[in-house]
């Protein structure tokens, strides 16, 4: 099977802190994603990769960053954290292609910013 | 007017039920999702769709291209199906970018 692993389940910040959210999957695909999702508003595309050290801004970027040094792993950052970033944070991976295969998510990091 | 839009937003069914979920999306797609999100946040893809039909266990996803509009149907429903389920497109201009509808939450009683 599958697997997207989400490196914590709760996590609870201050305003400031730097936060690194990690995702890690086992299927070798090249498409990975990092979203929010805030109750009335769905999942929010923060960034996505299509390979290893490439990014791509999605619809909501401003105050996070992200890293891919490896095919299978790819971090979320929060610079300086604020309460605004308070959020379940889902990471998802699928192969590639004329458009996006079959989603595979993670079970969520669910953050709390102080 | 959102680009994919989910009805009902809510929906309560008695066990047993037969359950209609649909979708209707105003962009060309090159693939709509059907996902499943139960409490405690994990997400399921349950369907991948770019035309007709597909059927897993008691559940059957349709798409109609030319009428931009998909369901999710559940047969013989149980409280365990009550879960927010989310439908995805790929719009054709987007690469891998998905759209999200606001999901719809259903709760199936005893």
């Amino acid at each position: 099977d599958v697997k997207v692993t989400q490196s914590s389940r709760y996590l609870v910040k201050r305003t400031g802190e730097k936060v690194f959210l990690e995702c890690v999957q086992d299927m070798d695909h090249e498409n990975m994603f990092w979203y929010r999702q805030d109750p009335g508003l769905g999942l929010r595309l923060i960034y996505f990769s299509y390979d290893v050290k490439m990014k791509e801004k999605g619809d909501i970027p401003e105050g996070y960053s992200v890293s891919r040094e490896k095919k299978e792993r790819f971090s979320l950052i929060l610079e300086s954290a604020s309460t605004n970033q308070t959020s379940m944070y889902l990471c998802a991976s699928a192969t590639s292609g004329a458009y996006t295969g079959e989603l595979f998510f993670g079970e969520g990091s669910r953050l709390t910013v102080l | 007017k959102n680009e994919v839009e989910q009805s009902p937003q809510n929906l309560t069914a008695q066990e047993g039920e037969f359950i209609t979920i649909n979708c209707s999306y105003s962009v060309g797609i090159s693939a709509l999702h059907w996902l499943q999100q139960h409490p405690g946040g994990g997400i399921v893809s349950l369907f991948m769709l770019s035309s007709g039909k597909k059927k897993h266990g008691r559940l059957i996803a349709t798409i109609n291209i030319q009428e931009k509009h998909s369901s999710l149907h559940i047969t013989a429903s149980h409280p365990r199906d009550s879960a927010v389920y989310i439908c995805a497109l790929t719009p054709k201009a987007s690469g891998s970018r998905l759209t999200f509808g606001e999901g719809t939450q259903l709760t199936v009683n005893p």
